[in-house]
């Protein structure tokens, strides 16, 4: 049972190139999100989804795209990277709104 | 979700209790707290939650005061490993509540 898996752990872009960061989970669960980590700001919640075909926005969706095509994996979109994105990407996924269980992280760089 | 009180840093001895303090004196009647951590450059760790009752598993135990405005996390024996940023969170669960809101917590440094 691996959990949550982030792919890739670590990125370099630079200003205005797109890439996509994948999350994946092997708990059956419903719900699953994105969250950003930045020094002294805490994790903030950026999309969400409650099941399979569904997104929403959380607190700080502008410049994120994502997708949930398969139950098991939530896709995280850049379309045109800014340096203000630079931070530490976290994925979680929950079976309701109850105990959520996060991944190890992608630290992405914008140059 | 109610606003949670945590001291900013606690040092503690290999091998010794580390007792982690939480108050939370708005709680209201339908939310719980949970405790998560994280240990540096990874991703938050869940430790455990409770309502009302005093709460054990694998990790830890959770004690919550018998008015639910403040509990404590307890670690029985803790080891290195455990040097962490702890996190208290109040939340209601069910219903539209997605969110998870960490504060600043406690970084708890464990001495050899």
């Amino acid at each position: 049972n691996a959990g949550v898996t982030q792919t890739p752990k670590f990125r370099v872009l630079k200003t205005g190139q797109s890439m996509t960061l994948l999350c994946a989970q092997d708990m059956n669960h419903e719900y699953m999100y994105w969250y950003r980590q930045d020094p002294g700001m805490g994790l903030r919640l950026i999309h969400y989804s409650v099941g399979e075909g569904t997104t929403a926005k959380g607190e700080v969706p502008d410049g994120y795209n994502v997708s949930r095509l398969k139950k098991q994996n939530f896709l995280l979109g850049l379309e045109s990277a800014a340096p203000s994105q630079t931070s530490v990407y976290f994925c979680a996924s929950s079976r309701s709104t109850d105990t959520q269980y996060f991944g190890p992280g992608t630290r992405l760089t914008v140059l | 979700d109610a606003k949670t009180t945590q001291p900013t840093s606690m040092d503690c001895a290999e091998g010794r209790a580390a007792n982690l303090p939480c108050n939370h004196s708005t709680i209201s009647g339908n939310e719980y707290v949970y405790w998560y951590r994280q240990i540096h450059s990874q991703g938050p760790q869940y430790i455990i939650h409770g309502l009302k009752n005093n709460e054990t598993n694998e990790m830890a135990s959770l004690i919550i005061t018998e008015d639910r405005k403040s509990s404590t996390l307890i670690l029985p024996h803790a080891t290195l490993r455990d040097t962490a940023v702890y996190y208290c969170i109040v939340r209601v669960r069910g219903g539209s509540n997605y969110k998870l809101t960490f504060g600043k917590g406690t970084l708890l440094t464990v001495n050899p």
